[in-house]
């Protein structure tokens, strides 16, 4: 079984420039996660997916940051315009969705490390 | 915030087991304890998960003490592929959003 993919693996850009990331999740995966992981520290959600809505975006730097999953499978993030403290691992993940009596399980892609110099 | 608590680095020889312990002593009913590890420049891995009975698979073991309040992965026979950080995370069917804290590095030595 195929997992979850990201491209680019790696991005280097200036301040200010704008750069976008794509996902593509496990495929039968309702819903799609991106995290961000600053150097030294866990990951932290930005946005979760569920199909093509958002369920959760309270954390998003909505200012600068922003998702979509159009047809309810890939999804792309884009920053724009970028900033210093943007340089960090962005990780996307899925998992088939909570169902009563079972856990869900995330899965992770490999991630982009963007530095922004 | 992360609702566990978790050593910071810890040390184990190549064939031996590892036992990594995790605290969360307020975890509610329906929490669960999921257990992840990431690889140098990788992706978190998903390892194992309980509720409240031990369980095993191919990778590890979850021991969860009786009252919840905390947990041990064991890796029977560490190799160093082992070494990682790995994650302890409580989460409830409700909330999807895996708190993840600054994890346990574990070094696996020959």
């Amino acid at each position: 079984e195929a997992g979850v993919a990201q491209s680019p693996r790696y991005k280097i850009i200036e301040k200010r420039q704008s750069v976008a990331f794509w996902c593509n999740p496990i495929s039968g995966h309702a819903t799609l996660y991106w995290y961000q992981q600053i150097l030294g520290q866990g990951p932290k959600l930005l946005i979760q997916f569920q199909n093509n809505g958002v369920v959760d975006d309270s954390q998003l730097p909505k200012d600068r940051f922003s998702a979509e999953r159009l047809k309810g499978v890939d999804s792309t993030l884009k920053i724009q315009p970028a900033k210093l403290e943007d340089s960090a691992v962005y990780l996307c993940a899925s998992s088939l969705g909570w169902l009563v009596g079972r856990a869900d399980t995330q899965y992770f892609g490999p991630g982009t490390r963007l530095t922004v110099l | 915030d992360a609702k566990t608590t978790q050593p910071t680095s810890m040390d184990c020889a190549e064939g031996r087991a590892a036992n990594l312990p995790c605290n969360h002593s307020t975890i509610s009913g329906n929490e669960y304890v999921y257990w992840y590890r990431q690889i140098h420049s990788q992706g978190p891995q998903y390892i194992i998960h309980g509720l409240k009975n031990n369980e095993t698979n191919e990778m590890a073991s979850l021991i969860i003490t009786e009252d919840r309040k905390s947990s041990t992965l064991i890796l029977p026979h560490a190799t160093l592929r082992d070494t990682a950080v790995y994650y302890c995370i409580v989460r409830n069917y409700n909330n999807n959003d895996m708190r993840f804290g600054a994890g346990t590095r574990l070094t696996v030595k020959p």
